[in-house]
């Protein structure tokens, strides 16, 4: 069956500090692969994604992925956190369809 | 182009009522898709469609019906409302061609109050 987990619920981290938000996946065929961010009471804006070529992919707002096929991850970092990325990220997997994990919410303390 | 077009933005039901979510694109796209959001849950799939007349259910298809007559628009229909409907719903319509536009295109959501 197809899955998108993402083990941390909750992550805390200091302004400035970086970040890396855990997603793995299950899925039957070269998968595509997303990253969205949501802050509160608004819609989805896509950070990045995944189709094929080079595994660490660059997206907006300084943040990049990189996939591992033979972990089946595609884990989000930012080397350096600002106080505005406070929000819930979810990571996606599939094409005509979509498969969302449950969210990892992201706070940062100034 | 206006994207992904969700009405109403809000909505109050109460228990037993029915009523229809509109979306519609202007992009062209043969996917689209039917997810709610509730909290801890992320979003699941409710229905979606691979182009016009053709359409499959989610993960989470019970109490709501979908149909696709046109390209365009895919509504999603709640025959008889219930309180664990309410939720956040969202539209997306989809394209995968292999270049660098692939993707989805979400609408801007419908909050969804079912007393």
């Amino acid at each position: 069956a197809q899955s998108v987990t993402q083990p941390d619920i909750h992550i805390t981290v200091s302004e400035g500090a970086s970040l890396e938000l855990r997603c793995n996946y299950s899925y039957g065929a070269t998968p595509y692969l997303f990253w969205y961010v949501q802050s509160p009471g608004q819609g989805l804006q896509l950070l990045l994604k995944y189709f094929s070529g080079d595994t660490l992919v660059q997206g907006i707002k300084g943040f990049e992925a990189e996939f591992k096929r033979s972990q089946s991850s595609f884990n989000l970092r930012k080397p350096s956190v600002h106080w505005s990325d406070a929000a819930e990220y979810f990571c996606a997997v599939g094409a005509n369809k979509l498969i969302f994990g449950a969210g990892t919410r992201l706070a940062v303390h100034p | 182009n206006a994207g992904v077009t969700q009405t109403p933005k809000f909505q109050v039901l109460k228990t037993g009522q029915s009523m229809t979510l509109q979306c519609a694109q202007d992009m062209n796209h043969e996917y689209m898709s039917w997810y709610r959001q509730d909290p801890g849950m992320g979003l699941r799939l409710i229905h979606y469609s691979v182009g016009a007349g053709i359409t499959d259910q989610g993960e989470v298809p019970n109490g709501y019906n979908v149909s696709r007559s046109t390209t365009e628009d895919f509504p999603l229909r709640l025959l008889s409302a219930a309180p664990s409907q309410t939720s956040v719903y969202f539209c997306a319509s989809s394209f995968f061609q292999g270049g660098g536009k692939d993707g989805y295109t979400f609408g801007s959501g419908t909050r969804l109050t079912v007393v």
